[in-house]
């Protein structure tokens, strides 16, 4: 069965130092795996997302997440961060079940916190 | 037009009470989802229409009740609700709903609060 661990629920961090937000998952077929990010009182925005080719894919935000399949991760990094990029942020992986139905499993969640 | 609209953005009700959500968006998506948020925690699976068919129904209570009339319209009709009911709810849609590859794109939400 697929499965998704945020293994941080908060990372606080002070403007312009890197970041990582790790993401690590489960899954016994193709993975395709996505990062998604939710502003106060908004809905969810795709930050980026693996499907297939090149392992490093980046967000036009400066966001970047690498899929390591031997250690079934998928974190994701900023170099610099900063203020507006205070949100949570979901590691989802996208799992098909019996019967032909497709869903996201989210994680739970990791709250960045960009202090000044 | 790249958006998913929610109405209304805020909600509160009783227990007796028979209120509507709405959801529409005009990307020619055929798919079309209804998630559950509590606060600090995931979005939660309730209902996928995929071409204007109940396509999956993640064993939601029957006080909830989607409806989906047009290939851009998503309703969810609540009744007798509970106070543990109350969350945000978010809809989101995205091209065919049978692609585990497919973006979703979500909606603002309606925070539901059940008195």
């Amino acid at each position: 069965a697929q499965s998704v661990t945020q293994l941080d629920s908060q990372v606080p961090v002070f403007e312009e130092a890197p970041v990582e937000l790790r993401c690590n998952y489960s899954s016994s077929v193709s993975v395709y795996l996505f990062w998604y990010v939710q502003y106060p009182n908004q809905g969810l925005q795709l930050l980026l997302k693996y499907l297939s080719g090149s392992t490093l894919v980046e967000s036009i935000n400066g966001f970047e997440a690498e899929f390591n399949k031997s250690q079934t991760s998928f974190h994701l990094r900023k170099p610099s961060v900063h203020i507006s990029d205070t949100a949570e942020y979901f590691c989802a992986v996208g799992a098909m079940f019996s019967g032909g139905y497709n869903k996201l499993i989210f994680g739970a969640g990791t709250r960045l916190a960009v202090h000044p | 037009d790249t958006e998913v609209t929610q109405t209304p953005k805020h909600l509160v009700m009783g227990m007796t009470n028979k209120k509507s959500l709405k959801c529409e968006q005009h990307m020619g998506h055929r798919a079309m989802y209804w998630y559950k948020q509590k606060a600090k925690k995931p979005p939660e699976l309730m209902f996928v229409y995929s071409y204007e068919k109940l396509s999956i129904n993640e064993s939601v209570p029957s006080r909830f009740s989607p409806e989906c009339p047009n290939s851009s319209l998503l309703n969810l009709h609540l009744h007798a609700l509970q106070p543990e009911d109350s969350a945000l709810y978010l809809c989101a849609s995205s091209t065919t709903g049978t692609a585990t590859n497919e973006k979703l794109f979500f909606g603002s939400g309606t925070q539901l609060s059940v008195l």
